[in-house]
Order: C-alpha cells, then structure tokens, then sequence
C-alpha cells in the first residue's frame, strides 16, 4: 500500500489567494483527519470525517478553512483567503481500527 | 475530558544507554494508549499501542512501552540508544467521548536527542 497520498508536499502563495490541500487515504479505512502541526501550537487536529461525513470540525480555525470529503478516497482542505499565520505543516492522516497512519505533510508557506 | 501529558519538552541520553520517555494519561474507563515518532520534515509514525492485555508493549525499531494503571502512566523505553532514534515523540489517547471514535488525543511532544 502506497500509504497516505498529500498534495502538494510544498506550497508557497501570496496572502489573499486561495490554497487547496488534497489528501487521498489509505483504501478501506473510514476515518481521515486533518491536522495543522507549528512550532507555537503544536499539533492541531482541524477536522475529521468518518465514512465521507464531518464528524467534528470544532478544530478548524475559522471561517476561511473548509474541508470537504466526496468520496472514501479523496479529501480537500481549503484556504480562501490565504493570511501569512496559517503558514504551517497540514497533514492528513486515516484511520481504520484504532491507530492513525499520517501522511508526509504539506508546507504551506503565506507570504 | 480524556487528556495526555508528556512532562519533558525534551530528553538528553548518550548512545548505547537506556532511553525513557514519559507520558501520564487521564481518562473516564479503560484507556487506548499510543505512541508515535516524527521524524525531522516527516509525517507521524506508528510505534507501538496498548488496548489490552500484556502491560509491557512492544513496537518498532526495538522500542517498548509500559502500562501502568495505578500510575496512570505509558512511558516509551528502548534498551539502548541509537543517534538515529533521535526524533519528536508523541503520546496519544483515543478519546472515547461522544461514542465510538478513531480521534486521538496527543501531547505536546518530547524531543530526543541522542549524543554520539
């Protein structure tokens, strides 16, 4: 298995635009996860979706910040507008029986 | 609330000694305990877990952790060191509230550093 597919691993964007993250998790699992890892707030679960629906999105900072999860094998995080203080690592991560399995991240720097 | 705490922001041992790394947990029922490693511009990664049973746990790389219920405690052990364990190290618990859930709740983390 391939594992947990994030793209783009690098993305680097002007403040104001608008940044999609995608995420495709590992086959049969039926929990994926969104998380935001910076120096100052650690890691930050933003999101999680069970079986394609949002279960609890009480991570996800603000307004500007959607997830979306249209079928079991791709997910979205997206960014509109873009401000320099989201710049961090997002990874996602699924799930099936207990422990996670992450991918290797995207680094989103706002500039 | 289900919560997870890792005391030590960060912890020294020279190669070849013995390694600990220590997390206390706090939960309502019996608690799901995991441990993952991160390595520098890498994602998390699996260690070892504790659901039940056996209270010493054995994982990857020759890492081994212990559950202690009256200590609330599941520190990470190795028996000897390597510069390549050197790495951010997170604790986690499954939170049980609100129903069956695969959500984990991790701590701040503790970054090893192992001297050659």
């Amino acid at each position: 298995d391939a594992g947990v597919i994030q793209s783009p691993r690098h993305e680097v964007t002007e403040m104001g635009q608008e940044v999609t993250l995608r995420c495709k998790p590992i086959s049969g699992h039926d929990y994926l996860f969104w998380y935001r890892q910076t120096m100052m707030r650690g890691l930050e679960l933003l999101i999680y979706f069970n079986n394609n629906v949002p279960i609890d999105d009480s991570g996800m900072p603000e307004d500007r910040f959607s997830a979306k999860m249209p079928n079991a094998s791709f997910s979205t995080l997206k960014i509109q507008p873009s401000e320099p203080r989201d710049s961090a690592v997002y990874f996602c991560a699924s799930s099936r029986l207990n422990e996670q399995f992450f991918g290797p991240g995207t680094r989103l720097t706002v500039l | 609330a289900q919560s997870v705490a890792q005391p030590e922001d960060q912890v020294n041992v020279a190669e070849g000694n013995p390694l600990t790394v220590k997390c206390t947990y706090s939960v309502s029922g019996n608690p799901y305990l995991f441990w993952y490693v991160q390595y520098p511009n890498r994602g998390l990664q699996f260690l070892l877990k504790y659901i039940t049973g056996d209270n010493l746990v054995k994982g990857s790389y020759g890492f081994e952790a212990e559950f202690n219920k009256s200590q609330t405690s599941f520190h990470l052990k190795k028996p000897s060191a390597l510069v390549s364990d050197s790495a951010l190290y997170f604790c986690a618990v499954r939170d049980i509230g609100g129903g069956a859930t695969n959500k984990l709740i991790f701590g701040t983390g503790t970054l090893l550093a192992v001297q050659p």
